[in-house]
Parts: structure tokens; C-alpha cells; sequence
């Protein structure tokens, strides 16, 4: 069965340290992997995807399938990273998201 | 606002009592699901359209919902008999698919602010 998880449910960092947030999938196609943020007070919205192998926002995630993970990084944490983080597996026809990850990033 | 769009924000009923979600995509995309979310919890699919066609809708999903998109544009959501247990957000995500199966690069989710739904 398709299953995302992100282990960590809240996670605060000090501004200007790294950060990572971890997602793991289990899935017995091919996988397409996202990221999702919301905001305070906004709507979910797509932070970026494994296909596209972008940075945005100063972050990056690589798929791995070795590890069946696709963990969310970034070398130097801001204030306005601070929120909610889902993880997102695609499989044709649906998005399974992971119970996402509350972010804090400390001044 | 050109985004995706849902009404009512807020809905307070009592248990037992029928209730109706409305979701208006952003215009051209083809695309709309509809996912519910309780505190603590990550969106979970209940059911999506491509157009005016229900493609699938998830075996979690009791009898008392049912989804609609008559025209391929806008979409309802109903509840009947509401529950306390059906206490939560409900979100609304349009996107834009051409071609097969597999999704295609440039084509993401664009989500609603939601439907909080509260059962007393």
C-alpha cells in the first residue's frame, strides 16, 4: 500500500542552521514525489517536486530510491520558513500526503 | 482572485443535518479533488474529477458522500446525516492534466482556503 511518512511533527531550528525534514514512502511503482508548505494563515501550496530538480526558497530534496526517501533541505534557515511542511506521493491518480512537519525557525 | 475558491469558509451544523460544500477551480484546469483534513493529520483524498467524470473516490469514503461536478466547472460536496466524526477541513485542489497516465511536469496542485465543517 502507498504510505508517506515524515517522522518528525514539529521541528524548530535556530535561524542561519541547516535544516531537514524528513519523508519517507513506501510505494511499488514509480514514485513522483512533492513538497507542499502552508503558511500561517495561507493555503497549501507546492514548494517544489522531485522531477523538476529545482531549488526553491533555498531548498532542494532528492529522491532516493534506494532509501525510499525524499527529504526537504536547506543549508541556512530563515524566520519565514517557519510553517507546515507535507510530504506528497503521486501515483497516477492521487496525492497521498504525509502528516507534515510544523517547522520553527528561532531568531 | 483567480485561485481556487471554496464556499462557505466556516459551517456549523448539528448532527444529523445535511450539508452541502461548494468549489470553484481556477477556470481551465481540468482537474478537481477533494480531500479532508483533521488536526494533526495531513490531507486525505476522498474523491476527483477529470472534467465532469468521478475518476475515483476513496473505499474510505462512506454512502453519506457524494460529489458532483456537473459541468466540469464547479464542484459540491455533500454530507448527509453529518456526524461528529466528520468534524474537519475540507479542502479543494484544482490542477490542469493532458496526456497519460503519468503527471506530467509542469502541472501541480492548486488548493482552496477550505471548508471548515463543525458537527455539534
Amino acid at each position: 500500500a502507498q504510505r508517506v511518512t515524515q517522522p518528525e511533527k514539529l521541528l524548530s531550528v535556530f535561524k542561519g542552521a541547516p535544516v531537514e525534514l524528513k519523508c519517507n514512502y513506501s510505494y511499488s511503482g514509480s514514485p513522483e514525489l512533492f513538497w507542499y508548505v502552508q503558511y500561517s494563515r495561507q493555503r497549501l501550496q507546492l514548494l517544489l517536486r522531485h522531477i523538476s530538480r529545482e531549488s526553491i526558497k533555498g531548498f532542494t530534496a532528492d529522491l532516493n530510491k534506494g532509501e525510499t526517501s525524499f527529504h526537504l533541505k536547506k543549508p541556512f534557515a530563515q524566520e519565514e520558513d517557519s510553517a507546515m511542511y507535507y510530504c506528497a506521493l503521486y501515483t497516477g491518480n492521487q496525492f497521498y500526503f504525509g502528516t507534515g512537519t510544523s517547522l520553527t525557525v528561532i531568531p | 482572485d483567480t485561485g481556487v475558491s471554496q464556499d462557505p469558509r466556516h459551517k456549523i451544523t448539528k448532527r444529523g443535518q445535511n450539508v452541502t460544500f461548494r468549489c470553484d477551480p481556477i477556470s481551465e484546469h481540468n482537474r478537481l479533488y477533494w480531500y479532508r483534513q483533521t488536526l494533526g493529520q495531513g490531507p486525505e483524498f476522498l474523491t476527483y474529477f477529470q472534467n465532469e467524470a468521478q475518476l475515483e473516490k476513496s473505499r474510505l469514503l462512506s454512502d453519506r458522500f457524494s460529489a458532483e461536478r456537473p459541468k466540469g466547472s464547479f464542484s459540491t460536496l455533500e454530507i448527509q446525516r453529518t456526524e461528529q466524526g466528520d468534524s474537519a477541513m475540507y479542502l479543494c485542489a484544482s490542477s490542469s492534466k493532458t496526456g497519460g497516465a503519468s503527471f506530467a511536469t509542469n502541472e501541480k496542485l492548486f488548493f482552496g482556503s477550505g471548508t471548515q465543517l463543525s458537527v455539534l
